[in-house]
């Protein structure tokens, strides 16, 4: 799977949008671009996922570059509930015995503030 | 059920003692991961199973950690001669289908401390 980079932190004030940017540069053609979020000591939570279109639902958008060698994961307005560590990861489509796991990276701690 | 659960939450061993953790994923769902979490870290994939099928198993660290998942449904995670660089959490995931991109529901882990 490829490798993916994110700042290790970030801040946000409550009720504005949080920005949280994702390198991968390395993605090749078969491979979708997910989040997840990990609150506390609870287990990770899906966010989002897409493959090259930009993506939205009820949580999050997910940007992705027309090249994607990068995307952004958008929270519209935050929230103090919305602070945890975001983890960016890359998925390969189909094929192979291990497609099926996630391989988490260090994340980005996300603090919103008031 | 309502979502993936673990048990026992918490579990305190002497080194050398076997500890066996159990997943009760969400019914109906095919797919269930185990994956290890040390402190401050993202968690680690270990091994996953479709129905009672385990076709991968190369993230289990040594020969003293096994899974099985008999019947399709609930899985059992046990590691032998515990050693403490083991203490961790480990988790728990499930999936609906066998295709490998389905959303995985997360458990609440079970925090192993090996003393």
């Amino acid at each position: 799977d490829a490798k993916t980079t994110q700042p290790p932190s970030m801040d946000c004030a409550e009720g504005r949008a949080a920005n949280l940017p994702c390198n991968h540069s390395t993605i090749s053609g078969n491979e979708y671009v997910y989040w997840y979020r990990q609150i506390h000591s609870q287990g990770p939570q899906y966010i989002i996922h897409g493959l090259k279109n930009n993506e939205t639902n009820e949580m999050a958008s997910l940007i992705i570059t027309e090249d994607r060698k990068s995307s952004t994961l958008i929270l519209p307005h935050a929230t103090l509930r919305d602070t945890a560590v975001y983890y960016c990861i890359v998925r390969v489509k189909a094929g192979g015995t291990s497609y099926g796991k996630l391989t988490f990276g260090q994340g980005t701690i996300l603090t919103v503030h008031p | 059920g309502a979502g993936v659960s673990q048990s026992p939450r918490y579990k305190v061993t002497k080194r050398g003692q076997d500890v066996t953790l159990r997943c009760d994923p969400i019914s109906s769902h095919a797919t269930l991961y185990w994956y290890q979490q040390a402190l401050g870290q993202g968690p680690e994939f270990l091994t996953y199973f479709n129905y009672e099928a385990q076709p991968d198993k190369s993230g289990l660290p040594s020969d003293r950690f096994s899974a099985e998942r008999p019947e399709g449904s609930i899985s059992t995670l046990t590691i032998q001669r515990t050693e403490q660089r083991d203490s961790a959490m480990y988790r728990c995931a499930s999936s609906l289908g066998t295709g490998g991109l389905d959303e995985q529901f997360f458990g609440p882990g079970t925090r192993l401390t090996v003393l």
